[in-house]
């Protein structure tokens, strides 16, 4: 167990919906990153925020967009989804200065 | 920007012996960190080893080490004593260390690693 938690573990919807992905970092790490994992894609970074800022952005679409709270806990919202955005959406964290990134244990979406 | 390459998709062990993984990576950074990510049936992302650029000495955990050759820009993941849970996907890594930039990890396409009983 890595500490991160991400809600909820599978969600199915359909096209031109939107959904709200969740992520709690483990306790002391002040950044957040999210990365999608796809077939055709692999793993890619999307966002980083660090202690409620964004810090860096990746591929990210912009129908995608994200926060961090006060609670330094995460939120990716997705919207006019389509059938490729199916993937496995992860969250990561990190203490401040060191290298090293959880995984939470990813939220399956699929779009049908 | 950086790149990262792990050139086989699969490959296969039996169980007891001794596995190399390889990753080659492309960057005109000096110092940087690097990775190895383990990924089981459960989908779950496990950190396996870290290796930072400026230390010469190689990173070990336990059955896993690394063989880092900074100037050739390989880093291979050598699993010694080979377990049946250890089959995974495994994904090598790279994070740039310069503090001013982004921190993202940048994966490999990853490798099916199968273990034989």
């Amino acid at each position: 167990d890595s500490g991160v938690t991400q809600t909820p573990k599978h969600l199915i919807t359909a096209t031109g919906q939107r959904v709200t992905l969740r992520c709690s970092p483990r306790s002391g790490d002040l950044s957040v990153y999210w990365y999608q994992q796809s077939l055709d894609q692999g793993l890619q970074f999307l966002i980083q925020y660090y202690n409620g800022e964004e810090r860096a952005k990746g591929n990210i679409l912009e129908r995608f967009s994200a926060q961090q709270f006060p609670d330094l806990h995460s939120e990716l919202n997705l919207s006019s989804l389509e059938l490729g955005d199916s993937a496995l959406y992860f969250c990561a964290s990190s203490g401040r200065l060191a290298g090293e990134q959880y995984f939470g244990p990813g939220t399956r979406l699929t779009v049908t | 920007a950086q790149t990262v390459t792990q050139s086989q998709p699969e490959m296969s062990v039996q169980e007891a012996e001794t596995v190399t993984l390889s990753c080659t990576y492309d960057t005109s950074e000096s110092d940087y960190y690097l990775f190895w990510y383990k990924q089981p049936p459960s989908r779950q992302m496990i950190l396996v080893i870290r290796q930072e650029a400026y230390k010469q000495q190689n990173a070990t955990e336990n059955r896993f080490s690394v063989n880092f050759q900074k100037a050739a820009k390989s880093f291979s993941l050598k699993i010694s004593d080979s377990q049946l849970g250890d089959a995974a996907m495994y994904f090598c890594a790279y994070r740039s260390a310069w503090q001013g930039g982004s921190e993202k990890l940048v994966f490999g396409k990853g490798m099916k690693l199968t273990v034989n009983p």
